[in-house]
Order: structure tokens, then C-alpha cells, then sequence
């Protein structure tokens, strides 16, 4: 079964850090570009950040741009999102997301997304 | 990297075609055939819907369609379900690696 599983959900004051995990299993982790997406509590969707597959090109959203670093070990099928100087506006469920792949064309799709993780700046 | 508009609610009987529309500029919807449409219900993660536009990954009913003019990208759901009352999200891409959403929308079967 094709999954991602988000970990790292927590409390943490303002100023603080944390560091988010998202395991992939059921497919070849190392050929797609992966995503971090939030939700802040009763709104909707905001793009956080992108990293290839190799991990050499990365991108993120301005309001985390400094204070965030994505990154994946390709070899424990696994992407990771560290957060620091975190502010009460940075609370929101975090989703890890997989982009679709059409042959070997990026779509800017997120086909397969974790259950999401609570991160709480309080 | 200002997200795409879409109106907060759409409504429609069971049986009715209903629109819902995405707006963004040149640099965003207009420039790429790369927008996305998002189905989320409450306490769960976003499905996808439609990719590359128009496009429906596979087992998504054929019931929902996407298209595209100019800086306006729409997503229309016809023979609307009770079951398709849900938050919608449109998305594309933004240029230098970015990805912008939209606001979201609240569809109502009524």
C-alpha cells in the first residue's frame, strides 16, 4: 500500500523548533519530488515547501523562507521538515505530500498525502 | 506568492452542474497548464481530483471535470452527490519552484 506517515506533532513555545518526520512506504520514494503542505486550524491550504529527488533543488514558501529546512534520506525512504523560530502563525496541521509523476514529467500534483501532524507554537 | 481566489461557497441540488472557479495571473494559472483541483472532507488529508487542468487520476468519477481560460482555471462537478459535499482547493504552479493554492471552496448539496 502506497503510504505516508507523518511524526513530530507537538507543543512547543514561541522562538522554539521542531522537527517533523514523514516515512514513505509502497513505492520508489527516491523518484519523486516530495512536498510539505500545512493547514492552519479552519483554513485552508498553504504550500510550504519542495525538494527533488535527489535533494539538490529546494524550494519554500516566504513565510517559512529562513526559518525552515526540508530535507529526505533517500535510503530510509524518509522527508523531514525542521522548523525553528516558530510563531503562533506557524500552528497548523503539517502534510506531507508526494507529486505525481506522468512517465517521468513532474505534474505539481500531490497524488498521496500523509494523515497530517498537529504542531501546536503556544 | 498570493493565493489564487476561489469563491468561499457553491451550492447545488442533487442532480445540478455546479462551477467553481480559481483565479490567479499570468504568473500562476495563466502561465502553466499545471493546476490542480483538491478534494478535502473535514479531519481528513486533500484528494487529488484533477491534475495538469483537466486531467483525472484514475479512479476519480468522471463526473468531475476541469478546464482552463486565460487566469481562471475551473473545476465543475456534474450530477452532484450528496457524497461530493466537500472543501475544494484549486492549486498551481507559481513559477521558480513554488506552488500556490487557492482560498478554498465550500460546496453544499442542498
Amino acid at each position: 500500500e502506497v503510504q505516508l506517515v507523518e511524526s513530530g506533532a507537538g507543543l512547543v513555545q514561541p522562538g522554539g523548533s521542531l522537527r517533523l518526520s514523514c516515512a514513505a512506504s509502497g513505492f520508489t520514494f527516491s523518484l519523486h519530488w516530495m512536498h510539505w503542505v500545512r493547514q492552519a486550524p479552519g483554513k485552508g491550504l498553504e504550500w510550504v515547501s519542495r525538494i527533488n529527488s535527489d535533494g539538490k533543488y529546494i524550494t519554500y514558501a516566504d513565510s517559512v523562507k529562513g526559518r525552515s529546512t526540508i530535507s529526505r534520506d533517500n535510503a530510509k525512504n524518509t522527508l523531514y521538515l525542521e522548523m525553528n523560530s516558530l510563531r503562533a502563525e506557524d500552528t497548523a496541521i503539517y502534510f506531507c505530500a508526494r507529486e505525481a509523476l506522468v512517465g517521468r514529467t513532474q505534474t505539481d500534483a500531490f497524488d498521496v498525502w500523509g494523515q497530517g501532524t498537529m504542531v501546536t507554537v503556544s | 506568492q498570493s493565493a489564487l481566489t476561489q469563491p468561499p461557497s457553491a451550492s447545488g441540488s442533487p442532480g445540478q452542474s455546479v462551477t467553481i472557479s480559481c483565479t490567479g495571473t499570468s504568473s500562476d494559472v495563466g502561465g502553466y497548464n499545471l493546476v490542480s483541483w483538491y478534494q478535502q472532507f473535514p479531519g481528513k488529508a486533500p484528494k487529488l481530483m484533477i491534475y495538469e487542468v483537466s486531467k483525472r487520476p484514475s479512479g476519480v468519477p468522471d463526473r468531475f471535470s476541469g478546464s482552463k481560460s486565460g487566469n481562471t482555471a475551473s473545476l465543475t462537478v456534474s450530477g452532484l452527490q450528496a457524497e461530493d459535499e466537500a472543501d475544494y482547493y484549486c492549486s498551481s504552479y507559481g513559477g521558480r519552484y513554488n506552488v500556490v493554492f487557492g482560498g478554498g471552496t465550500k460546496l453544499t448539496v442542498i
